[in-house]
Order: structure tokens, then sequence, then C-alpha cells
């Protein structure tokens, strides 16, 4: 099994609510990653995850809060957003977080979120 | 610090016709280089990666990188493009000071014409 999960797909949400994002991977991965993406624009690193602890959060604001409750499983769980964190959510896995020849990164297909 | 550079914001082919995206980099040691494709909602797919060895890398779907150290350069390649190549890619550099998350170039759109 080569693939990541996430769930939902898409997700609208007004700005006083509270909502969470899910993903996982059953490979065995040691290391996850939540990545935001606005149009036309690349993937931006939020977190990363190495051995279920949380080792970089690239000064994303509090309103987003991620956990990784196991190996398999990272959410992101959301409250107060604005319109301007209305993105495609992108998380990804790879073996190793000491990179090399671990270091490939697989993708799941993102959650659309949009912020009213 | 590391960066990643993709000169060409939007490339057109005609459908059979060669392809080549450029990528550019910034890094201080061997990097470990990454092209993505992207379909529209989409996630991102792995077209194949160089972390050292052989500098010709084949990938996916026919397409090929070459890792030049003296150019700073690591270009993907396609002999013949399908319609369905029609995507945004991303060329990427691993980062060993973001737990080796990706840095991402902004990335090429191509278009593919009949």
């Amino acid at each position: 099994d080569t693939e990541v999960t996430q769930t939902p797909k898409h997700l609208v949400m007004g700005m006083t609510n509270k909502k969470s994002l899910k993903c996982e991977q059953h490979m065995g991965h040691r290391a996850m990653y939540w990545y935001k993406q606005k149009a036309k624009k690349p993937p931006e690193l939020m977190f990363v995850y190495s051995y279920e602890k949380l080792s970089i959060n690239e000064s994303v604001p509090s309103r987003f809060s991620p956990e990784c409750p196991n190996s398999s499983l990272l959410n992101l769980h959301l409250h107060a957003l604005q319109p301007e964190d209305s993105a495609l959510y992108l998380c990804a896995s790879s073996q190793e977080p000491s990179g090399g020849i671990y270091n490939e990164q697989f993708f799941g297909p993102g959650t659309r979120l949009t912020v009213l | 610090a590391q960066s990643v550079t993709q000169p060409d914001i939007h490339i057109t082919v005609s459908e059979g016709a060669s392809l080549e995206l450029r990528c550019n980099y910034s890094y201080g040691a061997t990097p470990y280089l990454f092209w993505y494709v992207q379909s529209p909602g989409q996630g991102l797919q792995l077209l194949l990666k160089y972390f050292s060895g052989d500098t010709l890398v084949q990938g996916i779907k026919g397409f090929e990188a070459e890792f030049k150290r003296s150019q700073s350069s690591f270009n993907l390649r396609k002999p013949s493009v399908h319609w369905s190549d029609a995507a945004e890619y991303f060329c990427a550099v691993g980062a060993r000071n973001s737990g080796y998350a990706l840095n991402f170039g902004k990335g090429t759109s191509l278009l593919v014409t009949p």
C-alpha cells in the first residue's frame, strides 16, 4: 500500500467553526508533513512530524493545530480560520525524517478548504 | 539557504513534440532533487528523483531528468508529449534544515496543443 489518504476531500466552514482534517498512511513511514497550497502556487510547508513528535513548525498561526495520535495518522485541527486560509491542504509522508534515499515523499490528494 | 528556480511559468508544446522543463537550484551540499506533477485539483505525483550516482534519471510516464552539478540544474525532459501530460510541474529540493521537507519551485504550467 503506497497511498496517503486524506479526508474530507472538500470542506466549507465558517470563521467561527471548528473542524479537523485527517491524513492516514500505512506504509510504516515515520515522517509526516502538512503543506498548504494556494491556487497557482507551489505547496508551502506548515508542519513536520518526526516519530510522532512535532519537529518543524513554519511559524504557522495558532488557529492551525496539528496532532499526530500515532505513526499512521496525522490531524490538522482548524479553529477561527480566516477567508485567506482557503486553500488546498496536502499531507505527505516519507520513510525517514533524516533524508537521503528515504526522503521520497508521498502526497495525498489534498483537502480543498473554503472559509466563508 | 537552498532555493529552486523554475524560469518558465508557462510552456506550450504540440502533441508529439519534445519537452524540456528547466530547474535550477541553489544549495550548499549535494542536493536531493525531485520532479512532481500535479493535475488540476489533485495531489502531487512523483515523476523522478535524484539522490546520487548516475546523473541521468529515468522516471515514470516516459520522463527523464539530468543532474548537472556544474550548471546547478536538474531539467526534466520527455521525447514525445501526450495530451495527458498537460499539468503543473514542480521541481523541489530536499531541505536538510527543515526535516527534509521539500522546498518547491514556483512551478511550470504545461499546455499541450493538438
